[in-house]
């Protein structure tokens, strides 16, 4: 069974330029999450979907990342403008309900230059 | 607001010897998570932890819970090289749904 998949792996852009990652969860899994993970700390949450509705987007930094999940499957992450401090790794994970065990895929790595 | 504190931040021991990694977190919780990241890695499930006194063992590593103490131990057993990893301890508040809160990590490192 494939686990969470995102794309890209690595992204390198230049301060105030857009960027989006993408994130396709486990097949069947109706909970989606997005972490922030900064070098030497454990991941924080952006956002959580429950199917297509975002239910929890209280740490999400509203004035310039937005989230999406439509149809209830894929999601992607933007941010615009990215700034430095955006640096980081974004990890998406998937459960199959909530509270239940979430699994992670593999991240973006983020630079911003 | 929940905090979750692992300790040791930093780990090196040798191959053979016995190790506890201790995760305390600050409000009432009934769900613990261990994961395990190699670098540049994601993180691997390794333990799920639902009620108080729960003991759940694989392999070297053994993880437990106690609710009351709100303290999670993660014991390894006879270290191997292959175990060197950073290992997050990640409470689950479930209130309202999901959010699991992330301790800082422990960087294990097995020395042969």
């Amino acid at each position: 069974e494939a686990g969470v998949v995102q794309s890209p792996r690595y992204k390198i852009i230049e301060k105030k330029q857009p960027v989006a990652f993408w994130c396709n969860p486990i097949s069947g899994h109706n909970t989606l999450y997005w972490y922030l993970q900064n070098l030497g700390q454990g991941p924080e949450l952006l956002i959580r979907y429950e199917n297509e509705e975002a239910v929890d987007d209280s740490q999400l930094p509203k004035d310039r990342f937005s989230a999406e999940r439509l149809k209830g499957v894929d999601s992607t992450l933007k941010i615009q403008p990215a700034e430095l401090g955006d640096s980081a790794v974004y990890l998406c994970a998937s459960s199959l309900y909530m509270n239940t065990e979430a699994f992670f895929g593999q991240g973006t790595r983020l630079t911003v230059v | 607001e929940l905090k979750v504190e692992q300790n040791p931040l930093f780990l090196s021991m040798q191959e053979g010897k016995n190790y506890t990694i201790y995760c305390n977190y600050s409000t009432t919780s009934d769900r613990l998570y261990w994961y395990r990241q190699d670098p540049g890695k994601s993180l691997e499930s390794l333990f799920v932890l639902l009620s108080n006194g729960a003991v759940k063992q694989e392999g070297r590593l053994m993880a437990s819970l106690d609710t009351k103490a709100r303290l999670s131990t993660l014991h390894i057993t006879a270290a191997v090289h292959d175990l060197s990893a950073t290992y997050f301890c990640a409470v689950d508040m479930g209130v309202s749904g999901s959010r699991l809160t992330f301790g800082e990590g422990t960087q294990l490192t097995v020395n042969p």
